[in-house]
């Protein structure tokens, strides 16, 4: 299967400081990049969706100046966590998908903020 | 598709034993469903994509089955080891090209 790769897989930081999550396709061009959310004993959340070289979609709910997503290339997203709070602590994982084939995931990120 | 369950949220058993687990979704405007297994400190595996009424996949001891009309996913593990143990996620979703989203999963624990 494909590769995705994700950049740090661990981070902790002060709350107010911004947090940047690099999620990359290592082997294959992907037009279309999502970022999940996970709450503890749930699910997988999306929170949007980007396709390289236009805005990101957000799901309700999901605050877009709170969690930038950058999709400069066809191999590059990333999710910035800005001002980040205790209450952003969670998983964070990224997907990437070849035109309408399979979601192939990264490893994600566990965030903490103190 | 946003009403999707799996059951049973977890799930224990003993090497050797065969398991299976439902994924159960609203079975109007069906287009596709995705298994995937998701192993601790792993990224989420792909399974299986199922789009046909009574398809069937098969890969290894595991293997899938999928009725869209009474809007449910069936999946089986023959002889389950202890490699096997991971969450088990789903996804259908209604329409080409849109994003996936997963139910709660089922985590299988398998003891040697």
């Amino acid at each position: 299967g494909a590769v995705v790769s994700q950049h740090p897989s661990r981070v902790i930081c002060k709350s107010g400081t911004s947090v940047k999550i690099e999620c990359r396709s290592l082997d294959f061009q992907a037009t279309t990049m999502f970022w999940y959310r996970q709450f503890p004993k749930q699910s997988l959340m999306l929170m949007a969706t980007s396709n390289e070289g236009s805005k990101a979609t957000y799901e309700q709910g999901v605050e877009k100046d709170k969690f930038l997503i950058n999709h400069a290339s066809l191999t590059l997203s990333t999710l910035t966590v800005t001002s980040a709070h205790p209450e952003d602590s969670s998983f964070y994982i990224c997907s990437a998908r070849r035109g309408e084939e399979t979601q192939y995931f990264g490893p994600g990120t566990r965030l903490l903020v103190l | 598709i946003l009403n999707v369950e799996q059951s049973p949220q977890s799930l224990h058993v003993q090497e050797g034993d065969s398991t299976n687990f439902t994924c159960s979704f609203p079975s109007s405007n069906f287009y596709a469903l995705h298994w995937y297994r998701w192993e601790t400190a792993k990224s989420p595996e792909a399974l299986f994509v199922m789009t046909l009424n009574g398809d069937e996949k098969k890969k290894g001891r595991i293997s899938a089955t999928l009725n869209t009309k009474e809007g449910y996913s069936y999946l089986y593990i023959k002889g389950s080891q202890p490699e096997d143990s991971a969450t088990y996620l789903c996804a259908p979703y209604g329409q080409a090209g849109t994003a996936l989203i997963f139910g709660k999963g089922t985590t299988l624990s398998v003891s040697s």
